[in-house]
């Protein structure tokens, strides 16, 4: 049973404009969310988080927007440029758990064309 | 610099062979994890250990093996028994907290079979 989702497999956008990638949860008891993007052959590199008191986060060019009620959150990249092309990983963490463990989404491609 | 290595890269086995993958990290986390990441299947989890001589089984430990003798290493072995061995696999680490700050990858072993 997924508990993190990312629904859209893939993401085609021109440079520039702005990036959406979407991510839905099914545990309420999740409280931290994370952002990871990766490159073919090489493991995922954290990009931005964002914990349950907060509603939005930004850093440079990205900006996580949570919406506890929907059990939603996105990702922002504006603008988006070709080296942003990558999977994108959502999530998720309970940290009032001791099994400290992530909960990831199955990835967007994102692809972003000249 | 802190971080985790993944040893081989890029690793061959024969079908019915055992085959092992390292993972060390010098963070000084407490916790590493392995999981193995499959076309449009995401990051699943195959073990976890928060401490030394301790671990638990994720999603889809069947086929697998691990030992934490030291905090620093965590060896994944691949046994026959797994029947879909070819994948990418990634280890990654944290503290103790778990998922607080998220986790550090390693760079990934492609694992095939011939």
């Amino acid at each position: 049973d997924q508990q993190v989702k990312q629904n859209s497999p893939s993401l085609s956008v021109q440079e520039g404009r702005i990036s959406i990638l979407n991510c839905d949860y099914t545990n309420s008891m999740f409280d931290y969310f994370l952002w990871y993007k990766k490159y073919p052959a090489e493991g995922p590199t954290f990009l931005i988080s964002i914990s349950s008191i907060k509603d939005k986060n930004e850093d440079g060019r990205f900006t996580v927007f949570l919406n506890k009620s929907a059990k939603h959150l996105s990702l922002h990249i504006v603008p988006s440029q070709p080296g942003d092309s990558a999977v994108y990983f959502c999530a998720a963490s309970d940290r009032g758990s001791t099994l400290g463990r992530l909960y990831f989404g199955r990835g967007t491609q994102l692809t972003v064309w000249p | 610099d802190g971080g985790i290595t993944q040893s081989p890269k890029y690793l061959f086995r024969k079908e019915g062979q055992n085959v092992t993958l390292s993972c060390e990290q010098n963070l000084n986390h407490d916790a590493m994890y392995w999981y193995r990441q499959d076309p449009g299947q995401g990051l699943r989890l195959i073990y976890y250990s928060q401490i030394v001589n301790d671990f638990q089984k994720g999603d889809i430990a069947e086929g697998y093996s691990v030992s934490r003798e030291k905090k620093e290493s965590f060896p994944l072995t691949v046994t026959s028994a797994q029947k879909n061995p070819t994948a990418f696999y990634l280890c990654a680490s944290s503290t103790m907290t778990g998922a607080d700050y998220g986790y550090t990858f390693g760079s990934g072993t492609r694992l095939t079979v011939v």
